[in-house]
């Protein structure tokens, strides 16, 4: 079967760094990308990997391990605006997107 | 313009009603795609067109029934819904469905209310 894993909810204060884990087994693999997606509204592309390593942007970042099925966000320097769900998705042999359940992260002041 | 847009945003309707959900894009995107999506829950896809042609039918009941006029227009044909359909219902597309790397883009949704 095809399974993604994220934690459920997180908690961080604002202006400090997080990291939201996504661990994935799916039926091959096209790459990974992470969604934010705030309550009541649509997923907004945040990035995508294929290759193994680290892809900076701004203050998100997202790293990836093929071999261990892993990845994670990295937020810095959090804001207020920051507080939404962040969901891990890959595309899988068929060029289907596998989604997660999402992480909810709450960024306290 | 990297714009989906979705009419309309709020929607109810009885069990007896039908009604279309609309969506557009003007990004030349050959891929559009709908999906469902409940509370607290990833988005669950439904349909996929590939050039103006159904490649994806994720075993949605007939009460849903998905059109594509052209390569900007998708719409989602609803009647004798369920209480249980109601939800927020995305619209995306991509550049193309074969491609890994393109990224989905959403429009904003339509909340849909089955009473």
């Amino acid at each position: 079967g095809q399974n993604i894993d994220q934690p459920t909810e997180m908690t961080a204060t604002e202006g400090a760094i997080v990291q939201i884990n996504c661990t994935y087994q799916t039926s091959g693999f096209n790459g990974l990308f992470w969604y934010q997606q705030h309550a009541g509204e649509a997923p907004t592309f945040l990035s995508y990997n294929v290759l193994d390593g680290l892809e900076e942007k701004g203050r998100f970042s997202s790293f990836l391990s093929r071999s261990k099925g892993y990845s994670y966000l990295l937020l810095k320097e959090l804001q207020m605006k920051d507080s939404a769900s962040y969901l891990c998705a890959v595309t899988d042999s068929n060029y289907q997107l596998i989604w997660g359940a999402g992480t909810k992260l709450i960024i306290k002041p | 313009d990297t714009e989906v847009t979705q009419t309309p945003k709020h929607l109810v309707m009885g069990m007896t009603n039908k009604k279309s959900l609309k969506c557009e894009q003007h990004m030349g995107h050959r891929a559009m795609y709908w999906y469902k999506q409940k509370a607290k829950k990833p988005p669950e896809l439904m349909f996929v067109y590939s050039y103006e042609k159904l490649s994806i039918n994720e075993s949605v009941p007939s009460r849903f029934s998905p059109e594509c006029p052209n390569s900007s227009l998708l719409n989602l044909h609803l009647h004798a819904l369920q209480p249980e359909d109601s939800a927020l219902y995305l619209c995306a597309s991509s550049q193309a469905e074969e491609t890994a790397s393109y990224e989905q883009y959403f429009g904003p949704g339509t909340r849909l209310t089955v009473t």
